[in-house]
């Protein structure tokens, strides 16, 4: 079945760091995948996107590149902020199963 | 536009009472999901509806149950509550059925059940 690997957390980087979450997928097709961020207390936000392979999702300095031959999403952002700490949840969607299979989240915390 | 909304926040429960939890989707907005959120479990799918139809279930027990109104609106129910039940259930909501359509989520209803 399909399927979401993210890289294990918590994640700690100083304010300015670079940033990379891996996320790997298993799934049939050509799945769309996406990252959402939870902050705490609150429900998921959509971050970014990509439907089709080669497609770069970006949003307020994270991006990610949809990897058909590696099966990956990975997230990268050039220099992360204090306000970025949070967990963020690779996903995937596949035509005709109506549903979303989330990673584990990885917790990110970000020091100033 | 209003967010997803989802009532009530949090909610106290005793094993063997059931449970309806309530979910106001985005205007427009025709697919409502629910997801299970737990430190142990992650995010887990548990169905979703269009048009007042469920297309798509998780691997739930049947205690587990949920509908959707002519207004898109949905509500989920769990009977017969376990302490294992005790999660943030999460509601989301899409334009349309697909899967390039992102979801929209609400803020969750905590529940605990004693």
């Amino acid at each position: 079945g399909n399927s979401v690997t993210q890289m294990e957390g918590p994640v700690t980087l100083s304010e300015e760091a670079f940033l990379t979450i891996n996320c790997t997928y298993t799934a049939t097709g050509y799945p769309s995948l996406f990252w959402y961020v939870q902050y705490p207390g609150e429900g998921l936000q959509l971050l970014l996107k990509a439907t089709k392979a080669d497609d770069k999702g970006s949003n307020k300095g994270f991006e990610a590149t949809y990897r058909k031959e590696t099966t990956s999403f990975h997230l990268e952002k050039g220099s992360v902020q204090v306000s970025d700490s949070a967990v963020y949840f690779c996903a995937l969607s596949s035509a005709g199963t109506y549903k979303y299979i989330f990673g584990t989240g990885t917790r990110l915390k970000v020091l100033a | 536009k209003a967010g997803v909304t989802q009532t009530p926040r949090y909610l106290i429960k005793t094993r063997g009472q059931q449970v309806t939890l309530s979910c106001s989707p985005i205007s427009g907005h025709r697919s409502v999901s629910w997801y299970q959120q737990t430190p142990g479990q992650g995010l887990q799918f548990l169905f979703e509806y269009f048009s007042e139809t469920q297309r798509n279930k998780g691997n739930f027990p049947g205690r587990f149950s949920g509908r959707q109104f002519s207004n898109s609106r949905s509500e989920m129910n769990v009977s017969t509550l376990e302490l294992g039940d005790s999660a943030l259930y999460l509601c989301a909501s899409s334009l349309v059925a697909g899967e390039s359509h992102e979801q929209y989520f609400g803020p969750g209803t905590r529940l605990t059940v004693t």
